[in-house]
């Protein structure tokens, strides 16, 4: 089946340490997308791709850096810059750019600090 | 200032009942809307859209209206049911010299009572 998978479901930072979280497509999807929810908030934009090997900063995009090497994947990496990371941060994708319509979500990471 | 926002937080309705979940928005330029659906540890999943250009469009027990003159939209669910339960996002397409941009409003939780 199609879809986009991310990983971890959980994940627990200790102070100082960069994390990375995973997110990959099957649906030969050129761009891809990471948001950020906070409990009673909308999602925030971190990061988009909308080619391999090229991204763009969203909203809130400090303390957090991407990469897109492959079409199928974008790891979303939270380094130690991001002071407030605790957050539930979902991965999205669509054709294209244009079609934000049809933009597809995973299921999630929970991110938490130790 | 731009936002999407949403008149109620929180929803309550019993099984069987219509329920309405508001919206509104701020800038005019906004050429579509989507709402999504989330359930709880999940991503957002597309419930239905509306272009700009309309004023209703209905789906299987779902109808979006939107009104430009106030700049607000709703969500209509027909008879709900407990699986209705979950949180219901708005989200608006801005455009701004050529760039798209989905801005989400923060969500309302609707809780179908037995």
């Amino acid at each position: 089946d199609g879809g986009i998978t991310q990983s971890p479901k959980y994940l627990f930072r200790k102070e100082g340490q960069n994390v990375t979280l995973s997110c990959e497509q099957n649906l030969n999807h050129d761009a891809m997308y990471w948001y950020r929810q906070d409990p009673g908030q909308g999602l925030r934009l971190i990061y988009y791709s909308q080619i391999v090997n090229d991204f763009q900063k969203g909203d809130i995009a400090e303390g957090y850096s991407v990469s897109r090497e492959k079409k199928e994947s974008f790891p979303l990496t939270v380094t130690s810059a991001q002071k407030n990371p605790t957050a539930f941060y979902l991965c999205a994708s669509t054709l294209r750019h244009s079609q934000l319509e049809k933009l597809l979500f995973g299921s999630g990471t929970q991110l938490s600090v130790l | 200032g731009e936002s999407v926002g949403l008149h109620l937080p929180t929803l309550s309705v019993q099984e069987g009942d219509n329920s309405i979940i508001n919206c509104a928005y701020s800038n005019s330029a906004s050429d579509y809307f989507i709402w999504y659906k989330q359930e709880s540890g999940k991503g957002p999943q597309f419930i239905i859209d509306i272009r700009s250009n309309m004023d209703k469009r209905q789906g299987q027990r779902v109808t979006v209206l939107l009104n430009k003159t106030v700049k607000h939209l709703s969500l209509q669910i027909a008879a709900t049911q407990p699986g209705d339960s979950a949180v219901y996002f708005c989200a608006e397409n801005r455009s701004n010299q050529g760039a798209q941009k989905l801005v989400f409003g923060q969500g309302t939780r609707l809780t179908i009572n037995p």
